[in-house]
């Protein structure tokens, strides 16, 4: 059964500050590893996402750093903005056929002003 | 507007009712999925498609039918609601090729009384 961990299950940050939300896997046939971004009372919003082939992406304030490795991956979230808090989901998935995306069980990120 | 529309945004259901909740995308999207949310379970699939007139079940399916006749549809039938099945519920699309990541509806927030 495929695996994914995600911590913290909570996080207060400062505006201004760094929030760094991590991701463990198991399967090593993932080749798609997204960051959702949901809202209260939305869904789940593609945010990030990184393919194996690199280490790192940037995308304005928000970064994804790969670690094939070790099978994790993490959000950092740079200047956070209370505008940013919600929870955050990683889903890795596959390119084999169908992937039930297999949700961490989400980050509550609350930023404080 | 491109995305995935699932309706109604609320209802309340008495046990032993039957309805369905609907989903449509525009985006031409292969797959398409049904997840329910519930507070500290994550997101949990409960039935989804990889085309037209093709539909199999995900981790949690009981007391859920669904069909696909055509690729933009796919709805999901409560046969006879159980206060069990409170919860909200997400529709999600995405392109067979992994690396697009998934759509989701804004959710259907159902509520079994």
């Amino acid at each position: 059964q495929q695996q994914v961990k995600q911590s913290p299950q909570s996080l207060i940050v400062q505006k201004g500050g760094i929030s760094i939300i991590n991701c463990a896997y198991e399967n090593t046939a993932f080749d798609y590893f997204p960051w959702y971004q949901q809202f209260p009372g939305k869904g789940p919003a593609l945010l990030i996402a990184i393919r194996p082939d690199v280490s790192e992406k940037k995308e304005g304030r928000f970064t994804i750093s790969f670690n094939k490795s070790a099978k994790q991956f993490s959000l950092h979230i740079m200047d956070s903005q209370p505008g940013d808090s919600a929870t955050y989901f990683c889903a890795p998935t596959g390119n084999t056929g169908f992937q039930k995306l297999v949700f961490g069980t989400g980050t509550r990120l609350l930023v404080s002003p | 507007n491109a995305g995935v529309t699932q309706t109604p945004k609320f209802q309340v259901l008495k046990t032993g009712q039957s309805m369905t909740l609907q989903c449509a995308q525009d985006m031409n999207h292969e797959y398409m999925s049904w997840y329910r949310q519930d507070p500290g379970m994550g997101l949990r699939l409960i039935h989804y498609s990889v085309g037209a007139g093709i539909t199999d079940q995900g981790e949690v399916p009981n007391g859920y039918n669904v069909s696909r006749s055509t690729t933009e549809d796919f709805p999901l039938r409560l046969l006879s609601a159980a206060p069990s099945q409170t919860s909200v519920y997400f529709c999600a699309s995405s392109y067979r090729d992994s690396g697009y990541g998934y759509t989701f509806g804004s959710g259907t927030r159902l509520t079994v009384v």
